[in-house]
């Protein structure tokens, strides 16, 4: 199984500031025929099922603000919010599609400072 | 919109199975898949299998082969998965979320089911 690790666990950050949630996975999630790293990440509001805000490690979801932001490629990814609104407080995962089981980080708990 | 509606809550004793269902609406249901993932308490979120809702295909985690069955009911948009064998750590949410059925990202989740298991 591919093992999906976040860091930090937890996060607070100061509204309009930078916001940043790393993710590893155990093996590459590049794959080579379509050279797509099979990455997404989710948001998951107290109370409410996740959310995909990335796909593709990098291409955001209709809808979702452009201060979310992915990148990284094979096992190292990042998910960048430039300017912390307070609606983005939530807990933040990551996930690999790139074979099953589709494991999950542990999640990064996003507060305001 | 994509709708994905789940069952209700429900509360089982150990050894009992629970089916919990997630009925699809606003998109051609058979035309993707449907994953089921849990959530228990403090837990990080758990894939469990996938089945293709167009032609029945399905895949799980080994980790519970031999207590899950996923199914669809396509006349009815809705898929069915069933959990045998409970026991207290199989308490936590359970959702149904929308993928492509080839390989992508869940882009739409149910609104979760929430399933206790106690004596």
């Amino acid at each position: 199984d591919i093992v999906m690790t976040q860091s930090p666990d937890s996060l607070a950050v100061s509204l309009g500031e930078r916001a940043t949630i790393n993710c590893k996975s155990s093996q590459s999630v590049l794959y080579s025929s379509d050279n797509k790293n099979y990455l997404v990440w989710y948001q998951q509001k107290p109370g409410q099922p996740p959310k995909m805000l990335i796909y593709w490690a990098s291409t955001r979801e209709s809808g979702v603000p452009d201060r979310f932001s992915g990148s990284g490629s094979g096992t190292d990814f990042t998910l960048t919010i430039s300017s912390l609104q307070a609606e983005d407080v939530a807990v933040y995962y990551c996930q690999q599609y790139y074979s099953t089981p589709h494991t999950f980080g542990q999640g990064t708990k996003l507060e305001i400072k | 919109q994509v709708q994905l509606v789940q069952s209700g809550s429900e509360v089982k004793k150990p050894g009992a199975s629970v089916k919990v269902s997630c009925k699809a609406s606003g998109y051609t249901f058979t035309s993707y898949a449907i994953h089921w993932v849990r959530q228990a308490p403090g837990q990080r979120l758990e894939w469990m299998g996938w089945i293709n809702a167009g032609n029945g295909y399905t895949k799980y985690s080994q980790k519970f082969q031999g207590r899950v069955t996923i199914i669809r009911d396509t006349s009815a948009s809705t898929a069915y998965m069933e959990l045998s064998s409970l026991r207290s750590e199989d308490t936590a949410v359970y959702y149904c979320a929308r993928a492509p059925t080839t390989a992508g990202a869940f882009d739409n989740w149910g609104q979760g089911t929430l399933v206790t298991v106690s004596s």
